[in-house]
């Protein structure tokens, strides 16, 4: 079945850098989702990106949906401790006939001050 | 706008016994919402995918019999957890869509079985 592959698993950065995550795919998708989630909370969703080659901010987030449509990027810039949390990719499993979606594995950030 | 509820939170339940967990779109009309299931740390796991005055299509290994999904209306669906067993102590998330990719979450609900 499809794969999300998301890294890293983890960053630990200073408070004011910025922060870079990536998913990579199996196969080709035609929608990339960005979500956070926060400790004991369901995930919330930051960016949706439907266009291979898309840049889209939102904020201080900017995703981009990669050019091969197998992986996607997630920046944050100039960090600040609530943007902890848990961020996962997700997009569409292809058998999936009410377009159900697959995660990554999450990367779980943590913003020292 | 997107807003999802979902009640309770927290649940703690003795073995044996029924749960059941209430999820509501607040703000708009869902066509489809989505049961996760998420272990600490993990990612989150498809359960079941269910659409509005139809039977709940559940994923491979999610016993349909255990985790009965009723999605009554555009707005509401409901997971009962039958004969609840220590092992099905997780973190249940619902989702919504009205109908594109994009699924907007529950805060979820942590059950406990002693």
């Amino acid at each position: 079945g499809q794969q999300l592959n998301q890294s890293p698993q983890s960053m630990f950065i200073q408070e004011g850098e910025d922060v870079s995550m990536n998913c990579t795919s199996s196969s080709i998708f035609n929608t990339w989702l960005w979500y956070k989630q926060d400790p004991g909370e369901g995930p919330v969703l930051l960016i949706a990106l439907y266009k291979a080659g898309e840049l889209t901010s939102n904020g201080r987030l900017t995703a981009q949906f990669g050019i091969t449509r197998k992986d996607s990027f997630l920046n944050i810039s100039a960090s600040i401790p609530s943007d902890v949390g848990i961020y996962f990719c997700a997009g569409p499993i292809s058998s999936g006939s009410a377009r159900q979606l697959t995660f990554g594995s999450g990367t779980q950030l943590t913003v020292l001050p | 706008g997107a807003v999802v509820s979902q009640h309770p939170s927290r649940v703690i339940c003795k073995s044996g016994t029924s749960v059941k967990i209430e999820c509501r779109s607040l703000d708009f009309q869902a066509t489809t919402m989505f049961w996760y299931r998420q272990f600490p740390k993990k990612s989150l796991m498809l359960m079941a995918t269910s659409n509005e005055g139809s039977k709940a299509t559940y994923e491979q290994g999610v016993e349909k019999d255990k985790f009965l999904i009723n999605h009554a209306s555009l707005t509401l669906s409901t997971l009962t957890v039958t004969s609840a067993h220590p092992e099905d102590s997780s973190f249940y998330i619902c989702s919504a869509s009205s109908g594109r990719y994009e699924q907007y979450f529950g805060p979820g609900t942590r059950l406990t079985v002693t």
